[in-house]
């Protein structure tokens, strides 16, 4: 299967700093990526789906102003966590499609990054 | 998206199939069942979709009701390496995986 990437894999910052956080498709490009966050014991939740070259659309209740996305290219979408308060310590991850893909195509999802704001 | 019903926890014994239900009773006509996995600490995993027809992978299987109102992911031999968080999800043309709770699966020795 595809292989995506997320740099770095943890990282720890100050309060009020920002922090930006890389998802990478390895081996194949993708037009539209997603960033879910994870809270321990919860489930994934989607933040925004991030469209090469376009405007990224954010789900109901997630800060765009907080949370800004980046697709510049077909295989690197960013997510920078802007002001980073200790509420924002989760855990964030990637997933990609492969452009040709529909409904049936599966999703290719990165390794996750542990943010932890002090 | 339809929403999906699975158990919150399912246990098995090692080199056993195991039987992960799943309830989509509001599925539409075009919506997609996949299955991811997550392992604790990690990104989720992808393991089998279908559409209509029962589907095999080298993972695992995949059994879906002719009335496509409920599904059911095989794992031939369980593996310690299976246990995970299992969900199911409907996925529609908007592409978004809606996560729930899943099943978390044990897997005895």
């Amino acid at each position: 299967g595809a292989v995506v990437s997320q740099h770095p894999s943890r990282v720890i910052c100050k309060s009020g700093t920002s922090v930006k956080i890389e998802c990478r498709s390895l081996d194949f490009q993708a037009t539209t990526m997603f960033w879910y966050r994870q809270f321990p014991k919860q489930s994934l939740m989607l933040m925004a789906t991030s469209n090469e070259g376009s405007k990224a659309t954010y789900e109901q209740g997630v800060e765009k102003d907080k949370f800004l996305i980046n697709h510049a290219s077909l295989t690197l979408s960013t997510l920078t966590v802007t002001s980073a308060h200790p509420e924002d310590s989760s855990f964030y991850i990637c997933s990609a499609r492969s452009p040709s893909g529909t409904v049936s195509y599966e999703q290719y999802f990165g390794p996750g990054t542990r943010l932890t704001v002090t | 998206d339809a929403k999906t019903t699975q158990p919150n926890s399912m246990e098995s014994n090692e080199e056993e199939p195991v039987h992960l239900p799943c309830n989509h009773s509001t599925i539409s006509g075009t919506d997609y069942i996949h299955w991811y996995r997550q392992l604790p600490s990690q990104g989720p995993e992808y393991v089998i979709h279908g559409l209509t027809s029962n589907v095999n992978n080298r993972m695992a299987s995949l059994a879906i009701a002719e009335d496509r109102k409920s599904s059911t992911l095989i794992l031939h031999r369980a593996t310690l390496r299976d246990a995970a968080v299992y969900y199911c999800i409907a996925l529609s043309s908007n592409y978004k995986l809606t996560f729930g709770k899943g099943t978390l699966l044990t897997v005895n020795p």
